[in-house]
């Protein structure tokens, strides 16, 4: 599991409030990615990091933000959400492994906003 | 733009068989592709992966497959098992771009 870890993993909230998702790694990877994933639509980057303080949006940065104070944790931050961002959000490193730089997963954060 | 897609959302195969799921892509800048493995509830899992300078890859009982000229991918799993069941994601990438670009994925499912 490239020991990444996220938090929590599950949520349950209400339109329009913030909600911070944590993803914490033990491997001193440089790249870390935020994704989240819908039926139909596989999985969409919103926003990565190639170090701290370092970061650019994906394809559906709208209505998230970022932050990399540190070399193990990225954070997502949705200001206000939305029922529009319920969605299952996957964080990711870029490993090399056997000369090639590859994405891994965490386990997931479910996230219901009502 | 660029895109990954799969030409069959869902696959059902005999255990025992094997298996292919196939992927095209549109961009012909794409040098990376890679293999993933979602089980229901997990993120989702590295398979195997090939560069644009090969055109075919082996793995444990998996094989990657790469039509540079047609721009396909196809992925291959001898003697399908149980536990295969999952969907599969085909990604890619261009070496200078650290983005993967995602197809919808495949749900493969395996019959006893």
């Amino acid at each position: 599991d490239a020991g990444i870890t996220q938090s929590p993993r599950h949520k349950v909230t209400e339109t329009g409030t913030p909600v911070t998702l944590r993803c914490h790694q033990t491997e001193n990877h440089r790249y870390m990615y935020w994704y989240r994933q819908d039926p139909g639509h596989g999985l969409r980057l919103i926003h990565y990091s190639y170090g701290v303080k370092d970061t650019d949006k994906g394809e559906v940065s709208d209505g998230y933000s970022v932050s990399r104070s540190k070399t193990e944790d990225f954070l997502l931050t949705l200001e206000s959400a939305t029922s529009s961002q319920t969605s299952v959000y996957f964080c990711a490193i870029s490993a090399e492994s056997s000369g090639r730089e590859t994405q891994y997963f965490g386990p997931g954060t479910r996230l219901l906003v009502l | 733009g660029e895109s990954v897609g799969l030409h069959l959302p869902t696959l059902s195969v005999q255990e025992g068989d094997n298996s292919i799921i196939n992927c095209a892509y549109s961009n012909s800048a794409s040098d990376y592709f890679i293999w993933y493995k979602q089980e229901s509830g997990k993120g989702p899992q590295f398979i195997i992966d090939i560069r644009s300078n090969m055109d075919k890859r082996q793995g444990q009982r998996v094989t990657v497959l790469l039509n540079k000229t047609v721009k396909h991918l196809s992925l291959q799993i001898a003697a399908t098992q149980p536990g295969d069941s999952a969907v599969y994601f085909c990604a890619h990438r261009r070496d200078s771009n650290y983005q993967l670009i995602w197809g919808a994925g495949t749900k493969l499912i395996i019959k006893p």
